[in-house]
Protein backbone atom coordinates (compact mmCIF):
# COMPACT_ATOMS: atom_id res chain seq x y z
CA UNK A 1 0.00 0.00 0.00
CA UNK A 2 2.96 2.19 0.20
CA UNK A 3 3.10 4.76 -2.80
CA UNK A 4 5.17 4.34 -5.50
CA UNK A 5 7.69 7.18 -6.62
CA UNK A 6 9.39 7.70 -10.18
CA UNK A 7 12.14 7.52 -11.21
CA UNK A 8 14.71 5.84 -8.64
CA UNK A 9 16.80 7.81 -9.36
CA UNK A 10 17.69 10.99 -11.38
CA UNK A 11 21.38 13.01 -12.19
CA UNK A 12 20.79 16.66 -13.47
CA UNK A 13 23.02 19.42 -14.78
CA UNK A 14 23.16 22.33 -12.63
CA UNK A 15 20.26 24.55 -13.78
CA UNK A 16 18.58 21.10 -15.35
CA UNK A 17 14.50 20.79 -14.58
CA UNK A 18 13.31 17.12 -12.99
CA UNK A 19 10.06 16.49 -12.17
CA UNK A 20 9.31 13.62 -9.31
CA UNK A 21 5.95 11.33 -9.72
CA UNK A 22 4.11 10.08 -6.20
CA UNK A 23 1.55 7.48 -7.20
CA UNK A 24 -1.15 5.50 -4.83
CA UNK A 25 -3.47 2.69 -5.38
CA UNK A 26 -5.91 4.33 -2.67
CA UNK A 27 -7.84 7.47 -2.31
CA UNK A 28 -5.35 10.21 -0.70
CA UNK A 29 -6.48 12.71 1.92
CA UNK A 30 -3.13 14.63 1.41
CA UNK A 31 0.94 14.25 0.25
CA UNK A 32 3.66 15.53 2.11
CA UNK A 33 7.33 15.82 0.19
CA UNK A 34 10.54 15.93 2.47
CA UNK A 35 13.97 16.09 1.00
CA UNK A 36 16.76 14.33 3.21
CA UNK A 37 20.48 14.84 2.24
CA UNK A 38 23.05 12.01 3.33
CA UNK A 39 23.20 11.95 6.92
CA UNK A 40 20.95 14.03 7.67
CA UNK A 41 17.21 14.46 8.85
CA UNK A 42 14.67 14.37 6.86
CA UNK A 43 13.14 18.25 5.89
CA UNK A 44 9.60 19.15 4.97
CA UNK A 45 8.80 21.04 1.64
CA UNK A 46 5.07 21.11 1.81
CA UNK A 47 1.72 19.30 2.25
CA UNK A 48 -0.83 19.48 -0.27
CA UNK A 49 -4.85 18.25 0.01
CA UNK A 50 -7.37 16.47 -1.68
CA UNK A 51 -8.68 19.53 -4.17
CA UNK A 52 -6.18 19.31 -7.15
CA UNK A 53 -3.82 22.68 -5.39
CA UNK A 54 -0.48 22.97 -6.37
CA UNK A 55 2.15 24.91 -3.77
CA UNK A 56 5.50 26.27 -4.69
CA UNK A 57 8.27 27.14 -2.82
CA UNK A 58 11.28 29.22 -3.97
CA UNK A 59 11.72 26.83 -6.93
CA UNK A 60 10.02 23.76 -6.10
CA UNK A 61 6.44 23.11 -6.84
CA UNK A 62 3.95 20.02 -6.60
CA UNK A 63 0.67 19.01 -7.48
CA UNK A 64 -1.87 17.09 -6.30
CA UNK A 65 -4.26 15.13 -8.90
CA UNK A 66 -7.10 13.66 -7.06
CA UNK A 67 -8.20 11.65 -9.68
CA UNK A 68 -5.40 9.78 -10.52
CA UNK A 69 -4.66 9.85 -6.74
CA UNK A 70 -0.79 10.95 -7.59
CA UNK A 71 1.33 14.35 -6.75
CA UNK A 72 4.08 15.51 -8.72
CA UNK A 73 6.80 17.58 -7.28
CA UNK A 74 8.77 20.11 -9.78
CA UNK A 75 12.48 20.86 -9.59
CA UNK A 76 13.45 23.97 -11.35
CA UNK A 77 16.18 24.74 -12.70
CA UNK A 78 18.44 22.82 -10.07
CA UNK A 79 20.86 23.71 -7.99
CA UNK A 80 23.66 21.99 -5.96
CA UNK A 81 21.60 21.68 -2.86
CA UNK A 82 19.11 20.24 -3.78
CA UNK A 83 20.34 17.03 -4.03
CA UNK A 84 19.47 14.91 -1.80
CA UNK A 85 16.38 11.94 -1.50
CA UNK A 86 12.72 12.93 -1.78
CA UNK A 87 10.32 11.38 -0.23
CA UNK A 88 6.27 11.52 -1.14
CA UNK A 89 4.36 10.77 2.45
CA UNK A 90 0.77 9.88 1.75
CA UNK A 91 -1.77 10.26 4.45
CA UNK A 92 -5.00 7.88 3.04
CA UNK A 93 -8.81 8.93 3.26
CA UNK A 94 -10.45 7.69 6.41
CA UNK A 95 -6.50 6.84 8.37
CA UNK A 96 -5.99 9.98 10.45
CA UNK A 97 -2.29 11.03 10.86
CA UNK A 98 -0.56 8.05 9.56
CA UNK A 99 1.58 8.90 6.99
CA UNK A 100 3.56 6.27 4.78
CA UNK A 101 6.03 7.03 2.76
CA UNK A 102 7.74 5.91 -0.65
CA UNK A 103 10.57 3.96 -1.03
CA UNK A 104 12.54 7.69 -2.79
CA UNK A 105 14.09 9.38 -5.40
CA UNK A 106 17.87 10.16 -5.35
CA UNK A 107 18.48 13.23 -7.04
CA UNK A 108 21.87 14.26 -6.89
CA UNK A 109 22.79 17.70 -9.11
CA UNK A 110 26.47 17.64 -10.76
CA UNK A 111 28.02 20.92 -11.53
CA UNK B 1 18.26 24.69 21.70
CA UNK B 2 15.53 24.57 19.00
CA UNK B 3 14.04 21.77 17.09
CA UNK B 4 14.34 17.95 17.64
CA UNK B 5 16.82 16.45 19.68
CA UNK B 6 17.94 12.28 19.76
CA UNK B 7 20.03 10.51 21.97
CA UNK B 8 22.22 8.83 21.21
CA UNK B 9 22.92 9.16 17.72
CA UNK B 10 24.81 6.02 17.70
CA UNK B 11 24.08 3.04 19.76
CA UNK B 12 25.91 -0.68 19.88
CA UNK B 13 23.66 -3.29 21.58
CA UNK B 14 24.18 -6.92 21.91
CA UNK B 15 20.43 -9.10 21.55
CA UNK B 16 19.92 -9.22 25.64
CA UNK B 17 20.93 -5.83 26.74
CA UNK B 18 17.88 -3.90 27.46
CA UNK B 19 18.52 -0.23 26.19
CA UNK B 20 16.45 3.61 25.44
CA UNK B 21 16.22 6.10 22.90
CA UNK B 22 15.42 9.32 23.76
CA UNK B 23 13.51 12.20 21.95
CA UNK B 24 12.72 15.56 23.17
CA UNK B 25 11.84 18.92 21.15
CA UNK B 26 11.52 22.26 21.50
CA UNK B 27 9.12 23.53 19.21
CA UNK B 28 6.05 23.38 21.89
CA UNK B 29 4.10 20.45 19.52
CA UNK B 30 1.51 18.00 20.70
CA UNK B 31 2.85 15.05 18.27
CA UNK B 32 5.31 12.90 18.51
CA UNK B 33 6.24 9.96 16.10
CA UNK B 34 9.00 7.23 16.01
CA UNK B 35 9.82 5.76 12.78
CA UNK B 36 12.43 3.58 11.41
CA UNK B 37 14.72 3.68 8.34
CA UNK B 38 15.79 0.73 6.71
CA UNK B 39 18.51 0.67 4.26
CA UNK B 40 17.01 0.39 1.03
CA UNK B 41 13.07 0.42 2.62
CA UNK B 42 10.72 3.26 3.14
CA UNK B 43 10.88 5.39 6.14
CA UNK B 44 8.18 3.27 8.48
CA UNK B 45 6.42 4.73 11.07
CA UNK B 46 6.27 2.85 14.43
CA UNK B 47 4.40 4.74 16.93
CA UNK B 48 2.42 7.98 17.06
CA UNK B 49 1.58 10.02 20.88
CA UNK B 50 -0.90 12.86 20.24
CA UNK B 51 -1.14 15.00 23.72
CA UNK B 52 1.07 12.26 25.32
CA UNK B 53 -1.79 10.06 24.37
CA UNK B 54 -0.97 6.50 21.46
CA UNK B 55 -2.53 6.91 19.28
CA UNK B 56 -0.89 4.57 16.65
CA UNK B 57 1.02 0.85 17.19
CA UNK B 58 2.03 0.11 13.60
CA UNK B 59 1.98 -3.39 14.12
CA UNK B 60 5.32 -3.21 15.94
CA UNK B 61 7.22 -6.07 17.79
CA UNK B 62 6.56 -5.88 21.84
CA UNK B 63 10.66 -5.50 22.23
CA UNK B 64 9.84 -1.87 21.14
CA UNK B 65 8.18 0.21 23.72
CA UNK B 66 7.54 3.88 23.74
CA UNK B 67 6.86 6.00 26.11
CA UNK B 68 5.81 9.74 26.23
CA UNK B 69 5.83 11.15 29.35
CA UNK B 70 5.17 14.95 28.18
CA UNK B 71 4.68 16.52 24.93
CA UNK B 72 7.97 17.13 24.71
CA UNK B 73 9.74 13.66 25.30
CA UNK B 74 9.21 10.59 23.80
CA UNK B 75 11.33 7.63 24.44
CA UNK B 76 11.69 3.94 22.56
CA UNK B 77 12.71 1.43 25.26
CA UNK B 78 14.48 -1.32 23.53
CA UNK B 79 15.16 -5.06 24.86
CA UNK B 80 16.13 -8.72 23.29
CA UNK B 81 16.33 -6.80 19.95
CA UNK B 82 17.39 -8.91 16.63
CA UNK B 83 20.02 -7.88 14.27
CA UNK B 84 16.97 -7.08 11.57
CA UNK B 85 16.23 -3.94 14.09
CA UNK B 86 19.42 -2.58 13.45
CA UNK B 87 18.44 0.68 12.04
CA UNK B 88 18.35 4.31 11.66
CA UNK B 89 15.75 5.21 14.31
CA UNK B 90 13.94 8.83 13.47
CA UNK B 91 11.62 10.60 16.13
CA UNK B 92 9.24 13.62 14.53
CA UNK B 93 6.93 16.11 15.78
CA UNK B 94 4.11 17.98 14.63
CA UNK B 95 2.39 20.85 16.24
CA UNK B 96 -1.05 18.50 15.35
CA UNK B 97 -1.51 15.53 13.64
CA UNK B 98 -1.69 15.97 9.58
CA UNK B 99 0.66 19.15 10.17
CA UNK B 100 4.64 18.97 8.58
CA UNK B 101 6.59 16.91 10.51
CA UNK B 102 9.77 18.06 12.27
CA UNK B 103 12.74 15.24 12.23
CA UNK B 104 15.71 14.74 14.62
CA UNK B 105 19.37 13.44 13.35
CA UNK B 106 18.04 9.88 14.19
CA UNK B 107 19.72 6.78 16.72
CA UNK B 108 21.81 4.31 14.45
CA UNK B 109 21.02 1.21 16.74
CA UNK B 110 23.60 -1.71 15.78
CA UNK B 111 22.49 -4.68 17.25
CA UNK B 112 25.46 -7.68 17.46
Amino acid sequence: QQPVQSPQAVILREGEDAVINCSSSKALYSVHWYRQKHGEAPVFLMILLKGGEQKGHDKISASFNEKKQQSSLYLTASQLSYSGTYFCGTEFTGTASKLTFGTGTRLQVTL
Amino acid sequence: ETGVTQTPRHLVMGMTNKKSLKCEQHLGHNAMYWYKQSAKKPLELMFVYNFKEQTENNSVPSRFSPECPNSSHLFLHLHTLQPEDSALYLCASSQERRQPQHFGDGTRLSIL
